[in-house]
C-alpha cells in the first residue's frame, strides 16, 4: 500500500546548527503539506507544496518538493529554542484522507 | 478566533463505560477528522466526515462511532472503551481537504482507560 517515509526519526541539534527533515513517498503526490506539533501541542499547519521543484521559504525554515512529486524536505537553519517539537509532512492518499509520515522530532541539546 | 475545539482535555475512565469526546469548529468547515497519536506510531485517522450526515471509516475506525448531525460538530463515540484505546486524540478541521489542505487541529484529549 501507499507509503510515506519520514527520516530521520530524532535529530538532536546544538542552538544554532541547521536541522533536515525528509519523507518519501511510495506514490506521487498531488501535493505535500507539512505540519509541526510543539511538545504537549497540537499539530499546526505550516505549509503546502503543489509545483514539482518547488522550493518555498519561511523566515529560517526552507521547504522542498521534489521534481517527481515523491519527496520533500523541510530545512532550518541556524535552529532556536522556538523550533523545538516534531514536524510532520503528509500527502493526500484520497479526496478525503492524507497519509502521514511518522514525523521527525527536533531535540536541541543543552 | 477561529478554534476548533475539545473536550474533555483529560479523562481517566474505566474499562466498559461509555463516552463521547466533543468536537466543534467555528469556521464553518465541511470536512472534520478524527486522529489518535501513540508513540511511535504517528497521526492515525479514525473516522472522517465530508459534510453533514456523511461519514467513513479512516484506518483505525474499530471501537469508535461518529456522527455528523450539524456541520460544527463531530463527536467520537467509545460505546465500550478498551485499554487499547489509551490515547490522545485529536479532532481536526478543513474547509475542503481535497482542494485546501489544510488541517486545524483541536488542542487535544488524552484519555487513559483502566
Amino acid at each position: 500500500g501507499q507509503q510515506v517515509m519520514q527520516i530521520p526519526q530524532y535529530q538532536h541539534v546544538q542552538e544554532g546548527e541547521d536541522f533536515t527533515t525528509y519523507c518519501n513517498s511510495s506514490t506521487t503526490l498531488s501535493n505535500i503539506q507539512w505540519y509541526k506539533q510543539r511538545p504537549g501541542g497540537h499539530p499546526v499547519f505550516l505549509i503546502q507544496l503543489v509545483k514539482s521543484g518547488e522550493v518555498k521559504k519561511q523566515k529560517r525554515l526552507t521547504f522542498q518538493f521534489g521534481e517527481a512529486k515523491k519527496n520533500s524536505s523541510l530545512h532550518i537553519t541556524a535552529t532556536q529554542t522556538t523550533d523545538v517539537g516534531t514536524y510532520f509532512c503528509a500527502g493526500p492518499k484520497s479526496n478525503y484522507q492524507l497519509i502521514w509520515g511518522a514525523g521527525t522530532k527536533l531535540i536541541i541539546k543543552p | 478566533e477561529a478554534q476548533v475545539t475539545q473536550n474533555p482535555r483529560y479523562l481517566i475512565t474505566v474499562t466498559g463505560k461509555k463516552l463521547t469526546v466533543t468536537c466543534s469548529q467555528n469556521m464553518n468547515h465541511e470536512y472534520m477528522s478524527w486522529y489518535r497519536q501513540d508513540p511511535g506510531l504517528g497521526l492515525r485517522q479514525i473516522y472522517y466526515s465530508m459534510n453533514v450526515e456523511v461519514t467513513d471509516k479512516g484506518d483505525v475506525p474499530e471501537g469508535y462511532k461518529v456522527s455528523r448531525k450539524e456541520k460544527r460538530n463531530f463527536p467520537l463515540i467509545l460505546e465500550s472503551p478498551s485499554p487499547n484505546q489509551t490515547s490522545l486524540y485529536f479532532c481536526a478541521s478543513s474547509l475542503r481537504l481535497a482542494i485546501n489542505g489544510e488541517l486545524f487541529f483541536g488542542e487535544g484529549s488524552r484519555l487513559t482507560v483502566l
